[in-house]
């Protein structure tokens, strides 16, 4: 059974810091992984997709990796601003066809102070 | 296009009514999701319809949960009748039929039962 986990629950930095956050999966049997973003009270926003035969995926200052014999993947914020303030998911779906079914890591909340 | 839209955004009710919660995909999405985000479970996937055909039930909680999806423009939740353990925020996702499997989402329902 697959599952999601993401570390740190909860991540407080200065602005301008550059950080990372980790995503962690127990099957490698995957067709891709994507990270969100949830303001609070609102909807999640896809920020980043990545296949599972592609490595990485960038969008202006994110940059998401994908290791998927390690199963971890990890989204990179540079030049962190206040507003990237909201809290990171990620999720992970099997294989192509008709499953289109994530899995769902709990989130990394993120405080970027001024 | 708008996105996906959800109705209500806000909905409070007694414990035994009867609650209906509205989605409206993205034109052209063939795919569509409801999930269910507590604070303690995150995200959990309900039900997904594939051209308004049920393909994964699974996550449905009880018999008192049930959705429908009668055209591709229109689905609904429907939840009869309700307890107050039901409160979460039910959001509602739709993504093309092609494979890259972006998921868009609505700004999600808030529903609280009392």
């Amino acid at each position: 059974k697959q599952e999601v986990t993401q570390i740190p629950a909860a991540l407080s930095v200065p602005e301008g810091e550059n950080l990372v956050l980790n995503c962690s999966f127990t099957d490698s049997a995957i067709y891709n992984l994507q990270w969100f973003r949830q303001d609070p009270g609102k909807g999640l926003t896809s920020l980043l997709l990545i296949q599972s035969s592609q490595r990485e995926q960038t969008s202006g200052r994110l940059n998401a990796s994908l290791d998927k014999s390690s199963g971890r993947s990890t989204l990179y914020i540079a030049a962190s601003q206040p507003g990237d303030s909201a809290t990171y998911l990620c999720a992970v779906s099997g294989f192509a066809g008709n499953n289109r079914k994530l899995i769902w890591g709990l989130g990394t909340s993120l405080a970027v102070n001024p | 296009d708008a996105g996906v839209i959800q109705s209500p955004r806000h909905e409070v009710t007694e414990m035994g009514q009867e609650v209906t919660l509205r989605c409206k995909p993205i034109s052209g999405h063939d795919y569509l999701f409801w999930y269910r985000q507590t604070m303690m479970r995150g995200l959990e996937l309900l039900i997904y319809f594939n051209n308004n055909v049920p393909i994964d039930d699974s996550g449905m909680p009880e018999d008192r949960f049930s959705a429908k999806m009668p055209n591709a423009s229109f689905s609904t939740l429907k939840i009869q009748p309700s307890e107050p353990r039901d409160s979460a925020v039910y959001f509602c996702a739709s993504t093309p039929g092609a494979a890259n499997g972006e998921l868009f989402f609505g700004e999600g329902s808030r529903l609280t039962v009392l």
